[in-house]
C-alpha cells in the first residue's frame, strides 16, 4: 500500500464540463501516473510524471491535461468531458524504494452523460 | 497500439484446479513482466513479477513461466481458490518505456467450490 488517496471517488458530470480528479500520495514517491481502465483494454496510460513540473504524454493523452506542482499531488483535467471519457481512473506511483513496483490507487469512477 | 495480448478474456476453474493465462509480447526491449491482481471495486495490486533472465519464478501457489524466445509468459495457479477469483492483468515494462506499465487486456478469473 502505497498511501495513494484518489478523489473523487465517484462522479457524474454533464458532457463539456471541465473536470479534475485529484491523486494524493504519502510515500514520497518520484513517479506518478494516471490510467484509464476500459473492458477489453486494460488499463492505458494517460500520462505520467517523473517529478515536480516534468510531464508527459501516455498512450491515450487526447482530451486530458495533468499538473504536478508537489511531489505528492498529481492532477488529471478533462478541459471538456466527453462520453469517451466514461471510465475508472487511476492513479499509480513508484520510486527508488518500490523498484519496478507500481502501486495503484482505488479508482475514481467517472460518468458523462 | 497493443504491444501485450492476454488470453483468455474469461477462465471458469473448479475449486483445486489449475488456472493457467497467457500473455504475448511484440516489444524485445521488454525487461520486467508483472501480474496484477484486481478485486472489484479496488485498485491492481501487484501479485508477482519476473525478469527475462530466468524460466520461472514460483510464490506460493503463484507461478510465472517465461519463454524468452517465444515472447511469451504464463500465469499459473495451482490449487485455485475461490478467493482467487478476481481479474488478472498481465503487463511489460523497459527499454524506452521504463517506468510505464503496458498491459494485457485482463481476465476474469472465477473460480468455483
Amino acid at each position: 500500500d502505497a498511501g495513494i488517496t484518489q478523489s473523487p471517488r465517484h462522479k457524474v458530470t454533464e458532457t463539456g464540463t471541465p473536470v479534475t480528479l485529484r491523486c494524493h500520495q504519502t510515500e514520497n514517491h518520484r513517479y506518478m501516473y494516471w490510467y484509464r481502465q476500459d473492458p477489453g483494454h486494460g488499463l492505458r496510460l494517460i500520462h505520467y510524471s517523473y517529478g515536480v513540473k516534468d510531464t508527459d504524454k501516455g498512450e491515450v493523452s487526447d482530451g486530458y491535461s495533468v499538473s504536478r506542482s508537489k511531489t505528492e499531488d498529481f492532477l488529471l483535467t478533462l478541459e471538456s468531458a466527453t462520453s469517451s471519457q466514461t471510465s475508472v481512473y487511476f492513479c499509480a506511483t513508484s520510486g527508488i524504494r518500490s523498484g519496478n513496483t507500481i502501486y495503484f490507487g482505488e479508482g475514481s469512477w467517472l460518468t458523462v452523460v | 497500439q497493443q504491444q501485450v495480448k492476454q488470453s483468455p478474456q474469461s477462465l471458469i476453474v473448479q475449486k483445486g484446479g489449475i488456472s493457467i493465462i497467457n500473455c504475448a509480447y511484440e516489444n524485445t526491449a521488454f525487461d520486467y513482466f508483472p501480474w496484477y491482481q484486481q478485486f472489484p471495486g479496488k485498485g491492481p495490486a501487484l501479485l508477482i513479477a519476473i525478469r527475462p533472465d530466468v524460466s520461472e519464478k514460483k510464490e506460493g501457489r503463484f507461478t510465472i513461466s517465461f519463454n524468452k524466445s517465444a515472447k511469451q509468459f504464463s500465469l499459473h495457479i495451482m490449487d485455485s481458490q475461490p478467493g482467487d477469483s478476481a481479474t488478472y492483468f498481465c503487463a511489460a515494462d523497459g527499454g524506452t518505456s521504463y517506468g510505464k506499465l503496458t498491459f494485457g487486456q485482463g481476465t476474469i478469473l472465477t473460480v468455483h467450490p
